[in-house]
């Protein structure tokens, strides 16, 4: 069966700091990849989706980056944190551009 | 980007029947999922039209008109446990992604 792994489950991170966030998928090949926000009170928001090894699209300008270095492996970064970067951020993975989404546990991520 | 609308907030008592409108700018793909999200939790699936007309799935229905940009969610014999968000999802304008909807925050007292 296939399994979506999310880490860290929360971070606490000064303004300014750096981020990595992973998500691995398991027992799907060649999934569609996806990062989430979800800020206090909003709806989520869609940063980016991959569609395979190396592409990366991206919904809104932002202050994130993410790569694809491996086929089941989405890493959502940032090189200077804002305050604005606060949420809870959610991985998620679907067989194809029009299926359902598989969502990880979140990682609620506050910048002080 | 996408229009989503749906109400912010419904509230409903045990036992009783609920419906969740949502309205949606169509595009190319005019296919509609609903995800149910508690506090603090990820989304998880409810229910996925593509079709016109009404999908039943025990306790929850979801309803598509794909010419009006109109969905909504139903829920019978409202649990407690369905105290949670109910999120109207659409596709992007390319097709290649899933925008959600702010939520509708359902309340359900005893």
């Amino acid at each position: 069966s296939q399994t979506i792994h999310q880490w860290p489950a929360t971070l606490v991170q000064p303004v300014g700091s750096p981020l990595s966030l992973e998500c691995t998928v398991e027992g799907t090949s060649n999934p569609n990849l996806y990062w989430y926000r979800q800020a206090a009170g909003r709806g989520l928001q869609l940063l980016f989706y991959s569609v395979g090894i190396g592409q990366i699209s991206s919904e809104v300008p932002q202050n994130l980056s993410a790569s694809r270095p491996q086929d089941r492996q989405f890493i959502l970064s940032s090189k200077k944190l804002l305050l604005s970067d606060s949420g809870f951020y959610l991985c998620a993975w679907s067989v194809g551009r029009r299926e359902k989404l598989f969502f990880g546990s979140g990682t609620q991520l506050s910048v002080l | 980007g996408q229009n989503i609308d749906q109400p912010t907030e419904m509230t409903a008592t045990e036992g009783a029947i609920v419906q969740i409108n949502c309205t949606y700018q169509t595009s190319g793909f005019n296919g509609l999922f609903w995800y149910q999200q508690h506090a603090g939790e990820a989304p998880t699936f409810l229910s996925y039209n593509v079709l016109d007309g009404l999908e039943e799935k025990g306790r929850f229905s979801s309803f598509l008109s794909r010419s009006k940009g109109y969905s909504y969610l139903l829920l019978k014999e409202l649990q407690m446990k369905d105290s949670a968000s109910y999120l109207c999802v659409s596709f992007n304008q390319a097709g290649t992604a899933l925008i959600f909807g702010k939520g509708t925050t359902l309340s359900v007292s005893s």
